[in-house]
């Protein structure tokens, strides 16, 4: 089975604290993604890779940058946190064929005070 | 861009089929998803669609998709309480790696 796993299930961090989320893939996929989940809005892309080392913007990159220094490992980072970062992120990894099937891990729910 | 549109609740009762429905905007939208996310989860896949058909059984599930009328729909037989949950509709639209759109997803609520 696919495997997604993701740093942490629960993080607080101040305002303008710099916040790192780790996403791990198992199954050798090409294609990594980071979406956050917000009540009332559902899911909405912040960045996508590819391929290591090649990031492509969602339709929210806004305060958000990524790094993929490996294939298996995709980052989201919040160089400095605000309260309207407080979400749900969630990360997911397809194998980049036709299907395109997406696999989800279980979420990071980020708090920001 | 694509647009994805789903109602956000539905309740049923249990051993009652449910019955979700989905739009999109884009005709060339080539595979849609169903995928189900439990309370504290993320989102699992539950069942996809090619463009080219109209319709996909697996167990309890059925898909419907009504290319015409850019509408997908996700019946659950016999519904438990178990399939309590947020359902999303999905839909990818192109090549490369760009992500799925997403409806907003609709709740599942299974009353006894």
């Amino acid at each position: 089975d696919v495997k997604v796993t993701q740093s942490s299930r629960y993080l607080v961090k101040r305002t303008g604290e710099k916040v790192f989320l780790e996403c791990v893939q198992d199954m050798d996929h090409e294609n990594m993604f980071w979406y956050r989940q917000d009540p009332g809005l559902g899911l909405r892309l912040i960045y996508f890779s590819y391929d290591v080392k090649m990031k492509e913007k969602g339709d929210i990159p806004e305060g958000y940058s990524v790094s993929r220094e490996k294939k298996e490992r995709f980052s989201l980072i919040l160089e400095s946190a605000s309260t309207n970062q407080t979400s749900m992120y969630l990360c997911a990894s397809s194998p980049g064929q036709v299907v395109n099937e997406q696999y989800f891990g279980p979420g990071t729910r980020l708090t920001v005070t | 861009g694509e647009d994805v549109e789903q109602s956000l609740f539905l309740s049923v009762r249990e051993g009652d089929s449910s019955v979700i429905n989905c739009t999109y905007t884009d005709s060339s939208s080539t595979y849609l998803y169903w995928y189900k996310q439990e309370p504290g989860a993320g989102l699992q896949l539950l069942t996809y669609i090619f463009s080219n058909m109209d319709m996909k059984q697996d167990q309890r599930l059925t898909v419907l998709l009504n290319k015409k009328d850019k509408h997908l729909s996700l019946r659950i037989a016999d519904t438990q309480t178990g399939d309590s949950a947020i359902y999303f509709c999905a839909v990818f639209s192109g090549g490369g790696a760009d992500g799925l759109t997403f409806g907003k997803g609709t709740h599942l609520i299974i009353q006894p």
